[in-house]
């Protein structure tokens, strides 16, 4: 079967950086996304990663390794705004996306 | 602003009541989904639409119904069917291109009670 893993929960303090970890199994690989979601809102895109490598974007940067499965969203500098649940989302090889179920970031001052 | 939008935001039913909730795109896009979110889950897709009065089922779809008869709209009825339909409801359109991100409406919150 097709399985995406993240951590239930992760707290971090205001200013620090964290990394948010994303494992997956999934048949045929076409791009890996991560979206941020606010507590009772929708999710919003925040990247995509389908070669191997680092994206980085602001103060949110995105890791893909293919050949292990795996996946990092890092966040620098963080932001009591920053407090979210983060949706790891894998393409495989039909289009369809696979959805992990989400590492909600809480943030302390 | 091009957008997406859903409604209601909250809807309670009683059990044994159909209710449908409203998507509307004026994105101009053809392809447009419908998630369901339980706590604990990720994403489940209930049905999607790739073009207008075309749709197929997603993994969930049992218990659901929607129609596609105008590109910008995409309601899903939630039929009594449905065993546990108390979830948030999101409703989605890719955007076209290569990476193909999904721009979400707000939700809807259905509570049954």
């Amino acid at each position: 079967g097709q399985n995406i893993d993240q951590p239930t929960e992760m707290t971090a303090t205001e200013g620090a950086i964290v990394q948010i970890n994303c494992t997956y199994q999934t048949s045929g690989f076409n791009g890996l996304f991560w979206y941020q979601q606010h507590a009772g809102e929708a999710p919003t895109f925040l990247s995509y990663n389908v070669l191997d490598g680092l994206e980085e974007k602001g103060r949110f940067s995105s890791f893909l390794s293919r050949s292990k499965g795996y996946s990092y969203l890092l966040l620098k500098e963080l932001q009591m705004k920053d407090s979210a649940s983060y949706l790891c989302a894998v393409m495989d090889s039909n289009y369809q996306l696979i959805w992990g179920a989400g590492t909600k970031l809480i943030i302390k001052p | 602003d091009g957008g997406i939008t859903q409604s209601p935001k909250y809807l309670f039913r009683k059990e044994g009541q159909n209710v449908t909730l409203s998507c509307e795109q004026n994105l101009n896009h053809d392809a447009m989904y419908w998630y369901r979110q339980d706590p604990g889950q990720g994403l489940r897709l209930i049905y999607y639409s790739q073009i207008v009065n075309d749709f197929q089922k997603g993994d969930i779809a049992e218990g659901y119904s929607v129609s596609r008869e105008k590109k910008e709209s995409f309601p899903l009825t939630v039929t009594s069917a449905q065993k546990n339909p108390t979830a948030f409801y999101l409703c989605a359109t890719p955007r076209p291109g290569d990476t193909g991100e999904l721009f979400f409406g707000e939700g809807s919150r259905l509570t049954v009670l």
